[in-house]
């Protein structure tokens, strides 16, 4: 069966300092990736998705980065946090058919 | 642009009474619609989907949703609600990119409400 692992589930950064929020899926390949942010407890924002190695898409300009090195592993990165970078991050997969998609278990970010 | 509309942001309902959560989709060509559930601090779970066929789809917990062409609607229901149903439920469509890849798009979500 498939699985999608996403770490840290919290975390609190300082202002000004770098980020990286990794996650790994099992049990697929050639998974559609996403990275979502929810602030609020509310809707979801995408970032970034993938459809395949070194193709990324970003949907909004913002202070964030990601990378896909490897078929089932992808990083959200960040060189310099802001105060406004905090909220809660979730990684997704979905299948090539691009049907149903399944969540990681979320990073609540704090930038302080 | 393809999307999908939750009208309520928060439902109230007493356990063992059946509850919907509303969902009004927009979409050119035949629309892919799903329902998820989020409990507090937890990444989204999967409930049900509709592609094709039986316009009833039946889900995970009890939750089924009716797909309604006529009314673009894909409500949520469940015939009596729990007090651990209360939680966050996304209604979402597979929406075309203008580069050619689908993505998951995500209604703004509805806070249910389950009381004893």
């Amino acid at each position: 069966s498939q699985t999608i692992h996403q770490w840290p589930a919290t975390l609190v950064q300082p202002v000004g300092s770098p980020l990286s929020l990794e996650c790994t899926v099992e049990g697929t390949s050639n998974p559609n990736l996403y990275w979502y942010r929810q602030a609020a407890g509310r809707g979801l924002q995408l970032l970034f998705y993938s459809v395949g190695i070194g193709q990324i898409s970003s949907e909004v300009p913002q202070n964030l980065s990601a990378s896909r090195p490897q078929d089932r592993q992808f990083i959200l990165s960040s060189k310099k946090l802001l105060l406004s970078d905090s909220g809660f991050y979730l990684c997704a997969w979905s299948g090539r058919m691009n049907t149903e998609a399944f969540f990681g278990q979320g990073t609540r970010l704090t930038v302080v | 642009a393809q999307s999908v509309a939750q009208p309520e942001d928060q439902v109230n309902v007493a356990e063992g009474n059946p509850l919907t959560v509303k969902c009004t989709y927009s979409v050119s060509g035949n629309p892919y619609l799903f329902w998820y559930v989020q409990y507090p601090n937890r990444g989204l779970q999967f409930l049900l989907k509709y592609i094709t066929g039986d316009n009833l789809v039946k889900g995970s917990y009890g939750f089924e949703a009716e797909f309604n062409k006529s009314q673009t609607s894909f409500h949520l229901k469940k015939p009596s609600a729990l007090v651990s149903d209360s939680a966050l439920y996304f209604c979402a469509v597979r929406a075309l990119l203008s580069g050619g890849s689908y993505i998951p798009t995500f209604g703004r979500g509805t806070s249910l409400i389950v009381h004893p």
